[in-house]
């Protein structure tokens, strides 16, 4: 059973589209992300959320906004897609408890996204 | 928010010797740190971690230190293999539980 797992895995799209990328986690964990990972390979976090807070990155435009349903699931919404947007975006999930040995954030296996 | 700073960005390696990535955070009050290791066109997978109260740890060939006054961690590999090629990222999680990245290491290991 896949922990993270978003979707698509690949998604080429023309310039002022909107697009969305599915994630959900069947961890049961409290909190969700997504980052961005560009051509230099930096990770960047874009959001955090659980179900009682969202927090966002002040640098995110505000074409993007994450959606979630349940706790199980963030979904990412883009707007209006730029060139700038292509990069490998990753979904991600964490236990917030510090008392649980597992508190690392695990990540989906990321998206690829092309804008053209 | 956090800042996280990794060093170096590129590390090459011969088969056998050891590899070290520093890095340091600016939010003294972040309390886990996690390093990552990112293999080409996959996701990054956890390869160990440190709380705050703990100085270092270590599992098999690699070690973690921590020294928070600094504030600043580090990675050690030994007796490295060509197989730990691949980009290692260090990153600090904040009270807020976010997860705060470094810019990332390319480790080449030289057969």
């Amino acid at each position: 059973d896949t922990a993270v797992s978003q979707t698509p895995k690949y998604l080429v799209t023309q310039m002022g589209n909107d697009k969305s990328i599915k994630c959900e986690q069947n961890l049961g964990h409290d909190t969700m992300y997504w980052y961005k990972q560009d051509s230099k390979k930096f990770l960047k976090i874009m959001f955090s959320y659980n179900n009682k807070e969202l927090i966002i990155n002040e640098t995110v435009p505000n074409r993007f906004s994450p959606k979630s349903p349940d706790k199980a699931h963030l979904n990412l919404h883009i707007n209006s897609l730029e060139l700038g947007d292509s990069a490998v975006y990753f979904c991600a999930s964490s236990q917030q408890s510090f008392a649980d040995r597992n508190t690392e954030a695990f990540f989906g296996q990321g998206t690829r996204l092309t804008v053209v | 928010g956090e800042n996280v700073e990794q060093h170096p960005s590129t590390l090459s390696v011969q088969e056998g010797d050891s590899a070290v990535i520093k890095c340091t955070y600016s939010d003294s009050a972040s309390n886990y740190f996690p390093w990552y290791k990112q293999e080409l066109g996959k996701r990054p997978q956890l390869i160990i971690d440190i709380r705050s109260n703990v100085g270092e740890k270590k599992d098999q060939r690699i070690a973690v230190t921590l020294n928070k006054t600094a504030k600043h961690f580090s990675l050690h590999i030994t007796e490295t293999q060509p197989e730990d090629s691949a980009v290692y990222f260090c990153a600090a999680r904040n009270t807020g539980n976010q997860f705060y990245f470094g810019t990332g290491t390319s480790l080449t290991v030289i057969p």
